[in-house]
């Protein structure tokens, strides 16, 4: 009964390939979220999404696109993997649309996608 | 200067101790701030929260900040092995222009040792 899953929770591939990572969240949540965990834990948002506006983080580069087929849906495309995309991705959604992070909208992360590119 | 700044350990304490971990930042924009606890292979969630300056107290955590030093800190008291995890503190506020930020701390790794 997870609120927000991702998959595949693994995901080992080689230079140049593209890859998918599927995150669904069964919460009502009016805005998803993909966040990059590297080696160092540190966590950074990448794009947010609602029906309205994709927001996207201007340092993230364009092999990286967000889909989102519904509300409850928001998936994330890399093509030509490189060894520096290497990290844990997480997925994320809270209520409310905008970008207004407030105690009554936390977000709620999926257990993130262990990305390893060879 | 990083706009959030939090020492990521480790941090190694033995049962029963009092922890305190800190975030330092540089925006005074930031008005929410927040704690969130990380377990091994799992994603974040949302421990404690607070708005602008004070103290807020949830059974054995407790969460302070000092806008005027811009300094958060979370306690946590007779700690038991199963606060052992990262603990990342995070804040958002309004920069203008329709704009908001969610910044993450670097995350401090806690083990507490029985």
């Amino acid at each position: 009964d997870t609120a927000v899953s991702q998959t595949p929770k693994y995901l080992v591939t080689q230079m140049g390939n593209d890859k998918s990572i599927k995150c669904e969240q069964n919460l009502g949540h009016d805005t998803m979220y993909w966040y990059k965990q590297d080696s160092k834990k540190f966590l950074k948002i990448m794009f947010s999404y609602n029906n309205k506006e994709l927001i996207i983080n201007e340092t993230v580069p364009n092999r990286f696109s967000p889909k989102s087929p519904d509300k409850a849906h928001l998936n994330l495309h890399i093509n030509s993997l490189e060894l520096g995309d290497s990290a844990v991705y997480f997925c994320a959604s809270r209520s409310g649309g905008g970008q207004g992070f407030t105690y009554n909208s936390p977000l709620h992360f999926g257990n993130g996608t262990r990305l390893t590119v060879t | 200067q990083k706009e959030v700044e939090q020492d990521p350990g480790p941090l190694s304490v033995p049962e029963g101790a009092i922890v305190s971990l800190n975030c330092t930042y540089s925006n005074s924009a930031f008005q929410y701030f927040m704690w969130y606890r990380q377990y091994s292979r799992k994603g974040p969630e949302l421990l404690m929260y607070t708005y602008s300056s004070g103290n807020k107290e949830d059974g054995r955590f407790t969460a302070q900040v000092d806008k005027s030093s811009k300094y958060i800190s979370l306690f946590i008291r007779d700690s038991q092995p199963s606060d052992s995890a990262t603990y990342l503190c995070a804040m958002s506020g309004y920069l203008g222009a329709g704009s908001y930020q969610l910044t993450f701390g670097k995350g401090t790794k806690l083990s507490v040792i029985p």
